[in-house]
């Protein structure tokens, strides 16, 4: 089945303590992305990847690092979390940027203490 | 950036239509998009329309774009229980990066 996985669901973890959210898709797609949605400011980007080893900022990028390594994972990367950074995550990834249309994961809830 | 802006609640009652309105303020989008969320899901892609279009109709759903004044509707005919859910409105401008509403939340009422 064609999807986007990420992983895990939901984590809750402690300020400081560095963590990894992980994307993958299995449609051969150039094109990823991560968003954060909060309640009343919608889905936000974070960072995007064009393909394998161009990533680039989006709009809310501070407090976060990405890599694409390789064609199907871009991890999302939290070196030090804070409580701002409590939200609901999707990665989503398309064909080519230009493309119609983006499939989305089932998102990860994280929540800084 | 880009702006795109909706209403954020809709109550209908189940069996009429339901019609969210989004405005945007990229002229040159290329693509504009409406997703559904459902509780605890992702998001789904319900539909999309190309920026030369001014209307899309795919079974229950009508999208019309007015492009001179930068405001696209998503019509629901016959509106479900299962259509209870956040839809967000979506635009794509030449950077190729999606620019998404606050989201609307529809509430369909017996």
């Amino acid at each position: 089945e064609a999807q986007v996985t990420q992983n895990p669901r939901y984590l809750i973890t402690v300020t400081g303590k560095k963590l990894t959210v992980t994307c993958s898709q299995n449609m051969n797609h150039e094109y990823m992305s991560w968003y954060r949605q909060d309640p009343g400011l919608g889905l936000r980007q974070i960072y995007y990847s064009m393909n394998v080893e161009v990533t680039d900022k989006g709009d809310v990028p501070e407090g976060y690092k990405v890599s694409r390594k390789e064609k199907r994972n871009f991890p999302l990367i939290l070196e030090s979390p804070s409580p701002n950074q409590t939200s609901l995550y999707f990665c989503a990834s398309s064909l080519s940027a230009g493309s119609r249309g983006y499939t989305f994961g089932s998102g990860t809830r994280l929540t800084v203490v | 950036g880009e702006d795109v802006e909706q209403s954020l609640f809709l109550s209908v009652r189940e069996g009429d239509s339901s019609v969210i309105n989004c405005t945007y303020t990229d002229s040159s989008s290329t693509y504009l998009y409406w997703y559904k969320q459902e509780p605890g899901a992702g998001l789904q892609l319900l539909t999309y329309i190309f920026s030369n279009m001014d209307m899309k109709q795919d079974q229950r759903l009508t999208v019309l774009l007015n492009k001179k004044d930068k405001h696209l509707s998503l019509r629901i005919a016959d509106t479900q229980t299962g259509d209870s859910a956040i839809y967000f409105c979506a635009e794509k401008s030449n950077d190729y990066k999606l620019s998404f509403g606050a989201g609307t939340t529809v509430t369909v009422r017996a």
